[in-house]
């Protein structure tokens, strides 16, 4: 597509249900990252993807957080259990090859956990 | 670690007046920089980035950016402001041997008519 997709863009659901956010990258963009932007804690970086190599998972702060990859293309980030604390936007960016290019936003999933 | 300061949370300025948004990082080699703004309910966008060369850097929309390594700065400029660059602008760094952007917590800008 033309830009970086996520889906959806406000979800807001009950502390500890699980919820699901989709990243759908530009076509042809081998890199993959999410990013949490919240009040106080300005941007994080969660996790990074490029191409089949395995995921820079550094950024994910606790193993309720895991995140997926499929085909190179579309990403999910699953966040289990939710906590209040999860309250942010998610931001979801792709770049050709390497952040040196930069990177290319989504207009973010905004989660509000009740 | 790298890390990336903006020390104005919020700056007004008038419309058609100067524009310095300040950022300094903290990094011992030569930093990866960059500039993005988020306007409201959107993603970020790049304006800038500096890698090497020309410590003056142009981006769009008439932003330009000068490193200072003597300073660890990398202050966003812009001569004459428009209504439509009131935003949150974000200064970057990459982390070394990383595809890792370290972000500053934002300067807010608001522009008066």
């Amino acid at each position: 597509g033309a830009g970086v997709s996520q889906s959806p863009s406000n979800k807001v659901t009950e502390k500890g249900k699980d919820v699901e956010l989709r990243c759908d990258p530009i076509s042809g963009h081998t890199a993959l990252y999410w990013y949490r932007q919240s009040l106080g804690q300005g941007l994080e970086f969660l996790i990074y993807f490029q191409g089949n190599s395995a995921p820079d998972k550094s950024g994910l702060p606790s193993d309720r957080f895991s995140a997926e990859r499929t085909g190179g293309s579309v990403s999910t980030l699953t966040i289990q259990r939710t906590q209040q604390e999860d309250s942010a936007v998610y931001l979801c960016a792709s770049s050709l090859v390497t952040v040196l290019r930069g990177y290319t936003f989504g207009s973010g999933t905004r989660l509000t956990v009740v | 670690a790298q890390s990336v300061t903006q020390p104005d949370i919020h700056i007004t300025v008038s419309e058609g007046a100067s524009l310095e948004l300040r950022c300094n990082y903290s990094y011992g080699a030569t930093p990866y920089l960059f500039w993005y703004v988020q306007s409201p309910g959107q993603g970020l966008q790049l304006l800038l980035k500096y890698f090497s060369g020309d410590t003056l850097v142009q981006g769009i929309k008439g932003f330009e950016a000068e490193f200072k390594r003597s300073q660890s700065s990398f202050n966003l400029r812009k001569p004459s402001v428009h209504w439509s660059d009131a935003a949150e602008y974000f200064c970057a760094v990459l982390q070394g041997g990383s595809e890792k952007l370290v972000f500053g917590k934002g300067t807010k800008l608001t522009v008066n008519p």
